[in-house]
């Protein structure tokens, strides 16, 4: 079966810093990883996905995510935080091995950017 | 485009009371999804629609029906409405269901049982 876990549920940052939010995941075969923004009273927006190649994937407004496969990690990550970054963030994966399954997602991460 | 559009946008009900969430979506995706959204819960996937024509449950399908009108639409029951099922209802949708592309989510149903 596959899953994910975000371990933090808020994650403080001041504007100008650089933010990580973590996903680690597990999964029998190949991980399908994306990451996903949740703003406040919308729909979540894809942000990024690593389906195979380079460990490195860059993605919608300045975010990027690098897959470490030894560690099952997914961990998002920007440069330098801005206010408007403020939102909810999702990980998910599907196994690319499991057959007819769909993407499971984690419990989210709530960032908060301080001016 | 509109991409993926869902009504009503709030919905207050009476316990054991019907309703219908309805979405729709102009990508001409083959894939669509209902989602739930519950305070430190995450998404939790109530039944999905790989193809025109096909249905199926999800992680938490209990208390809910849902049709695939035709390729855009993909409509939500709730028969009888139970507190438990106050929550933020999502519907999505993707060129294929069981492969690597992105889900393209709509705006949410805030639905209320009293």
């Amino acid at each position: 079966a596959q899953s994910v876990a975000q371990p933090e549920d808020q994650v403080n940052v001041a504007e100008g810093n650089p933010l990580t939010v973590k996903c680690t995941y597990s999964v029998s075969g190949n991980p399908y990883l994306f990451w996903y923004v949740q703003y406040p009273n919308r729909g979540l927006q894809f942000l990024l996905k690593y389906i195979t190649g380079d460990n490195l994937v860059k993605g919608s407004y300045g975010f990027e995510a690098e897959f470490n496969k030894s560690q099952t990690s997914f961990h998002l990550k920007k440069p330098s935080a801005l206010v408007s970054d403020s939102a909810l963030y999702f990980c998910a994966v599907r196994d690319e091995g499991s057959g007819y399954s769909t993407l499971t997602f984690g419990k989210g991460t709530m960032l908060l950017v301080s001016p | 485009n509109a991409g993926v559009t869902q009504t009503p946008k709030f919905q207050v009900l009476k316990t054991g009371q019907s309703m219908t969430l309805q979405c729709a979506q102009d990508m001409n995706h083959n894939s669509m999804y209902w989602y739930r959204q519950d305070p430190g819960m995450g998404l939790r996937l109530i039944y999905y629609s790989a193809s025109e024509g096909t249905t199926d449950k999800g992680e938490v399908p209990n208390g809910y029906n849902v049709s695939r009108l035709n390729k855009r639409e993909f409509s939500l029951r709730l028969e009888s409405a139970a507190p438990s099922q106050t929550s933020v209802y999502f519907c999505a949708s993707s060129e294929k269901a069981f492969y690597y592309n992105e889900q393209f989510f709509g705006p949410g149903t805030r639905l209320t049982v009293l």
